[in-house]
C-alpha cells in the first residue's frame, strides 16, 4: 500500500525566508505532483514531476524528485504573503490514480 | 477551460438520510474520482470510475456507492448518512493515461451530517 507522508503538517514563516516542504512516499513511483489550495477554494496544480533528479521552478516555489530516495521537496525562496495556502504532494499509482499527502499548511506573516 | 462542477457548495442532512452529491464534467474524461478531504488526513479516495458504468472501490468505500450513467456525470451516494461522513467532498476527472497532471478538481461540497 503506496503511503505519502508530509512534512511539517504545519508551517509558520516570517516574510522573506526560505523554507522546504518534505514529501517522502514508501513505493517505487516516478510521478509526482504538487498542487495549492487557499482556503474554500479547489485545487491547483503547480508541478509535475516525472523522472529522477526532475526540477521544476515557478516563481518563489522549486520543486524537486528523487526517486532513489523517494523523496520531492517544494522549497520556498523569500516568502510572500500571497504564497499563504495549504500545500499537497501526490503520487501517481498505477497510471490514473493519486495518493495524496497529508497537506502542509503554510502561513506566511509580514 | 475544464470545468468539473460539484452541484452544492454547502449541504446539511440529517442522520440516516440518503444524500446525493453530484459531479459533472464538460472535458470529455474518461476518468472521475470522488475524494474526501479531513483536516490532517489529506485528500483519501472513495472511488473512482474509468468509463460509463465502471467504478472501483478506493481507499475508503465504506458507506458510499457512486453511480455513472453518463461520461460527463459521476455521483457520490450516501446510502444513510452518519455524522462521521461529514466532510469535504471534492470531486475529480481525468483525461486517460494522463496521470495526476491531468487531474481536473471542482470546488468542492461541505456536507455536515447532524
Amino acid at each position: 500500500e503506496l503511503k505519502v507522508e508530509q512534512n511539517p503538517l504545519f508551517l509558520s514563516m516570517q516574510e522573506g525566508k526560505n523554507y522546504t516542504i518534505y514529501c517522502n512516499y514508501s513505493t517505487t513511483s516516478d510521478r509526482l505532483y504538487w498542487y495549492r489550495q487557499d482556503p474554500g477554494k479547489s485545487l491547483e496544480s503547480l508541478f509535475v514531476l516525472l523522472s529522477n533528479g526532475a526540477v521544476k521552478q515557478e516563481g518563489r516555489l522549486m520543486a524537486s524528485l528523487d526517486t532513489k530516495a523517494r523523496l520531492s521537496t517544494l522549497h520556498i525562496t523569500a516568502a510572500v504573503h500571497d504564497l499563504s495556502a495549504t500545500y499537497f504532494c501526490a503520487v501517481d499509482l498505477q497510471g490514473n490514480k493519486l495518493v495524496f499527502g497529508a497537506g502542509t499548511i503554510l502561513r506566511v506573516k509580514s | 477551460d475544464v470545468k468539473v462542477t460539484q452541484s452544492s457548495r454547502y449541504l446539511v442532512k440529517r442522520t440516516g438520510e440518503k444524500v446525493f452529491l453530484e459531479c459533472v464534467q464538460d472535458m470529455d474524461h474518461e476518468n472521475m474520482f470522488w475524494y474526501r478531504q479531513d483536516p490532517g488526513l489529506g485528500l483519501r479516495l472513495i472511488y473512482f470510475s474509468y468509463d460509463v458504468k465502471m467504478k472501483e472501490k478506493g481507499d475508503i468505500p465504506e458507506g458510499y456507492s457512486v453511480s455513472r450513467e453518463k461520461k460527463e456525470r459521476f455521483s457520490l451516494i450516501l446510502e444513510s448518512a452518519s455524522t462521521n461522513q461529514t466532510s469535504m467532498y471534492l470531486c475529480a476527472s481525468a483525461m486517460n493515461g494522463q496521470g495526476g497532471y491531468g487531474y481536473t478538481f471542482g470546488s468542492g461540497t461541505r456536507l455536515t451530517v447532524v
